[in-house]
């Protein structure tokens, strides 16, 4: 079992729709947890993080992490065909020093 | 400001020779890491400096050594590669040592190992 479990898709959507992505972890040391997107031949980007329980807010992206169920999504609203790229979730532990990715969901935001 | 830059873009290298990637930090940045991204997976670390020092290690062999300079720049070098090491190497910088938190990823060197 992976560290950092997210599922593979591809995530279909229309555009103008809401595209939830999730991803759970095992490791109970992780204190943050990083959303990133990775368009196809490009490194990958900080989306946003986030490190405390709840909802946190960046324009159309919203996270969401419940440390008890380790569990993490990434809500993304009034999706566009320019959202279309793979995500990234990681967690990381700050003692260990590390963070650790998921392998990605692909989305595709269909006009 | 400066972003990640990483060399080379590309190379080539034969089993059981040597390689080593170089990676400047964004400006202001102390704390560099790497991770090496096969094709369809997402980025496993190798390694982080901070203040020159490693300060963390994922599970790679001793052949992955790492060097940061002062002026924060930093080295990955693998020796007697293997065929599974082609990949997509990525450094990243950041701000805070152990406390790091949001990573700035380079473009990235892959390396093709025939």
């Amino acid at each position: 079992q992976k560290e950092v479990e997210q599922n593979s898709g591809p995530l279909s959507v229309p555009e103008g729709a809401i595209a939830s992505l999730n991803c759970t972890y095992s490791d109970r040391g992780s204190q943050s947890f990083f959303w990133y997107r990775q368009y196809s031949g490009k490194s990958p980007e900080l989306i946003m993080f986030i490190y405390s329980n709840g909802d946190k807010e960046d324009g159309r992206f919203t996270a969401q992490l419940n440390k008890a169920s380790q569990y993490v999504s990434l809500l993304i609203r009034d999706s566009q065909p320019s959202d279309s790229a793979t995500y990234l979730c990681a967690a990381y532990n700050t003692n260990a020093g590390k963070s650790t990715f998921g392998d990605g969901t692909t989305l595709t935001v269909k006009p | 400001e400066t972003g990640v830059t990483q060399s080379p873009t590309h190379l080539i290298k034969t089993r059981g020779q040597q390689v080593t990637l170089r990676c400047s930090s964004q400006s202001g940045h102390n704390t560099v890491s790497w991770y090496q991204q096969a094709l369809g997976q997402g980025p496993q670390f190798i390694f982080q400096y901070y203040r020159e020092e490693e300060n963390g290690r994922g599970n790679f062999p001793p052949r992955f050594s790492g060097l940061q300079f002062p002026n924060y720049s930093s080295e990955l070098n693998v020796n007697a590669l293997e065929l599974d090491d082609s990949a997509l190497y990525l450094c990243a910088s950041s701000l805070g040592g152990l406390e790091a938190r949001e990573l700035f990823f380079g473009e990235g060197s892959r390396l093709t190992v025939l």
